[in-house]
């Protein structure tokens, strides 16, 4: 059936470097993606979406990238801080009103 | 505004009971959604809502009831419960028509069945 999924589901990385969470999605008829961020006991927060007649969309220290040839999505964050440390799931929908689709999720943690 | 809000925080039930997790939200959103966590997975649909007195399933509707009676309050209903059940629930609310951007989640309810 149809999946969206992660490549890692671990992340390290040290404060202050990059970093990039990749996600892979199979339904080719998905035209909005988004990005969620889960932090312990809570529940999951926008941090960034993208739509499909887009390649890149930046936030602030976020940037998103598509790429539909390979049905691939990533999320890069600049100058991780500890702040960052968090589970991060990527979804997906047919239309931005559509029901989304998850992601197992990547665990981002960030050494001091 | 109180945004979504989710009540119990937990709960702890025994096979066959009943119960209701309670979901609201003050941002008059037409579109409402309940979600299930599961350790080492992403969340899944339950059941949606996109206006009062309109509901249907998700992916993983079996074993749940909802109702939409008004604008505001979303409940998702365990008529008996069972250990398959035991799980994190998110309920979400949002305009219609809008993106990701105006989706907000409750704080979750941790259930677990014995």
């Amino acid at each position: 059936g149809e999946s969206v999924g992660l490549h890692l589901p671990t992340l390290s990385v040290q404060e202050g470097d990059n970093s990039i969470i990749n996600c892979a999605y199979s339904n080719s008829a998905s035209d909005y993606f988004i990005w969620y961020k889960q932090e312990s006991g809570k529940g999951p927060q926008f941090i960034i979406d993208i739509r499909s007649n887009m390649d890149k969309r930046q936030g602030q220290r976020v940037t998103v990238l598509l790429n539909k040839t390979v049905k691939h999505l990533s999320l890069q964050i600049a100058a991780t801080q500890p702040g960052d440390s968090a589970v991060y799931f990527c979804a997906e929908s047919r239309g931005s009103q559509g029901n989304l689709i998850f992601g197992k999720g990547t665990k981002l943690s960030v050494k001091p | 505004n109180a945004g979504v809000t989710q009540t119990p925080k937990f709960q702890v039930l025994k096979t066959g009971q009943s119960m209701t997790l309670q979901c609201a939200q003050d941002m008059n959103h037409e579109y409402m959604s309940w979600y299930r966590q599961d350790p080492g997975m992403g969340l899944r649909l339950i059941h949606y809502s996109v206006g009062a007195g309109i509901t249907d399933q998700g992916e993983v509707p079996n074993g749940y009831n909802v109702s939409r009676s008004t604008t505001e309050d979303f409940p998702l209903r365990l008529l008996s419960a069972a250990p398959s059940q035991t799980s994190v629930y998110f309920c979400a609310s949002s305009y219609l028509g809008s993106g990701g951007d105006t989706q907000y989640f409750g704080p979750g309810t941790r259930l677990t069945v014995l």
